[in-house]
C-alpha cells in the first residue's frame, strides 16, 4: 500500500512568519500534487510537479519535488491569514488514474 | 462556467436506508472520480468513471456500493443499507482528459448515518 506521510499534522503560526510543510513516501510517484482545502469545501489544486528536483513558485508559495520523486515540500513566505487551511499532497503513478492522498497539514495563521 | 456540482450537500440516513449522491462534472469533462474523506483522514480513492463506463473501482467496497455515469445526467454514487461507518464526506472530481489534467473537486456530500 502506498502511503504519503505529511508533517507536521498541525501548525499554528503568526502572520508574517515563514513555514515549510512536508510530504514523504517510500514509494516513487510520477507526479505530486498539492491542494488546499477549506472547511466545508472541496480541495483546490495549487500545483502539480512531475520532474525530480522540480521547483515551482506560486506567489509566496514554493513547491519542490524531491530528486527521487518520493517526497515534496511546500514553503510559504510571509504567511497571511488567508493561507489558513488544510494542505494536502497527493501522488499519482503512471498508468493509474487514482491519486494517493496524505492526511494533510492543518495550517492556522493568526493575525 | 459552473464548477463540479454535488448534491445534496448534507444527507442524513438511518441505518439500513439507501443513500444516493449526485455529481455533475464541469462542462466538457468526461472523467469523474469519487473519493471518501473520513475525519482526520486523507481522501481515499473509490472509483473512476468515464461516460457509461467504470474504469477503476478498486477503492470501492464490493458490497453495498455502486457507481454509474450515464450518457445523460449526473454521476451517481449509491450506497445501499447504510451503516454508521459509511458516515463521511464524499467528494467528486472531474477532469477533461484524465488525472494528468487538473482535477476539479466539488464541495462534497456529507453523509451522516444515524
Amino acid at each position: 500500500t502506498q502511503l504519503l506521510e505529511q508533517s507536521p499534522q498541525f501548525l499554528s503560526i503568526q502572520e508574517g512568519e515563514n513555514l515549510t510543510v512536508y510530504c514523504n513516501s517510500s514509494s516513487v510517484f510520477s507526479s505530486l500534487q498539492w491542494y488546499r482545502q477549506e472547511p466545508g469545501e472541496g480541495p483546490v489544486l495549487l500545483v502539480t510537479v512531475v520532474t525530480g528536483g522540480e521547483v515551482k513558485k506560486l506567489k509566496r508559495l514554493t513547491f519542490q519535488f524531491g530528486d527521487a520523486r518520493k517526497d515534496s515540500s511546500l514553503h510559504i513566505t510571509a504567511a497571511q491569514t488567508g493561507d489558513t487551511g488544510l494542505y494536502l499532497c497527493a501522488g499519482g503513478q503512471g498508468g493509474s488514474e487514482k491519486l494517493v492522498f496524505g492526511k494533510g497539514t492543518k495550517l492556522t495563521v493568526n493575525p | 462556467n459552473a464548477g463540479v456540482m454535488q448534491n445534496p450537500r448534507h444527507l442524513v440516513r438511518r441505518r439500513g436506508q439507501e443513500a444516493r449522491l449526485r455529481c455533475s462534472p464541469m462542462k466538457g469533462h468526461s472523467h469523474v472520480y469519487w473519493y471518501r474523506q473520513l475525519p482526520e483522514e486523507g481522501l481515499k480513492f473509490m472509483v473512476y468513471l468515464q461516460k457509461e463506463n467504470i474504469i477503476d473501482e478498486s477503492g470501492m467496497p464490493k458490497e453495498r456500493f455502486s457507481a454509474e455515469f450515464p450518457k445523460e445526467g449526473p454521476s451517481i454514487l449509491r450506497i445501499q443499507q447504510v451503516v454508521r461507518g459509511d458516515s463521511a464526506a464524499y467528494f467528486c472530481a472531474s477532469s477533461p482528459t484524465g488525472v494528468n489534467s487538473p482535477l476539479h473537486f466539488g464541495n462534497g456530500t456529507r453523509l451522516t448515518v444515524t
